[in-house]
């Protein structure tokens, strides 16, 4: 059964501080990595997408892939309480399959 | 550019009334998904269309529910005779194509369909 875990919190941070929300996942064969977001009663938002191993970084958001060790890292720095929601990890692993999800990450970031 | 699309945006049904959930995807994507969502849980995968084409429907209940996608017009979730247990949240997903390892196989949301059930 391939899966796709994640902490699910809820993880809370001061405002200012940096957040690290971290993903495993099973299948060696993944080859396509989201984070999304969703904040309560909304639908989920894409953030960031990552391909390959490293990081990769978009404003205050930065992604991390390490496929030897399967996991997915994703941080946010300078961590403001708009970005209080909970943060899901998905994973692709090629020829047409499905997104495999997680169950997300809360994130709370106090003033 | 407009989104993915979803209609009605809240849908109350009684017991034992069909639920029709609509979902345009992004223009120019030809792949289609839907999910679930129960209050304060995951987002279950229920079934991944092309046009004409049912591709995985492995996460759909074998009774009362359905999904088409055709050549024109949008993607409909169908749940026959609704039961209150299927309220909640359902989320329509589309994506250009799917080539693990692409930004193609990315997916966009659209805003759900709240489904009530009384």
């Amino acid at each position: 059964q391939k899966e796709v875990e994640q902490n699910s919190g809820p993880l809370s941070v001061p405002e200012g501080a940096i957040a690290s929300l971290n993903c495993t996942y099973s299948d060696r064969g993944s080859q396509s990595f989201f984070w999304y977001r969703q904040y309560s009663g909304k639908s989920p938002e894409l953030i960031m997408s990552i391909y390959s191993n490293g990081d990769k970084e978009d404003g205050r958001f930065t992604a991390q892939l390490n496929k030897a060790s399967q996991y997915v890292s994703l941080l946010i720095r300078d961590s403001q309480p708009s970005d209080s929601a909970t943060y899901l990890c998905a994973v692709n692993a090629g020829n047409n399959r499905k997104l495999i999800w997680g169950l997300g990450t809360s994130l709370a970031v106090n003033p | 550019n407009a989104g993915v699309m979803q209609n009605p945006r809240h849908l109350v049904r009684r017991r034992g009334q069909e639920a029709r959930l609509r979902c345009s995807p992004m223009k120019g994507h030809s792949h289609v998904y839907w999910y679930r969502q129960l209050p304060e849980e995951g987002l279950k995968f229920m079934v991944y269309l092309q046009k004409e084409n049912i591709i995985d429907e492995s996460g759909m209940p074998k009774e009362r529910f359905s999904a088409e996608f055709p050549k024109e017009g949008p993607s409909i979730l169908r749940i026959q005779q609704v039961v209150r247990g299927d309220s909640a949240a359902y989320f329509c997903a589309s994506s250009l194509r799917t080539s693990g390892g692409s930004f193609t196989d990315t997916q966009y949301f659209g805003p759900g369909t709240r489904l009530t059930v009384l």
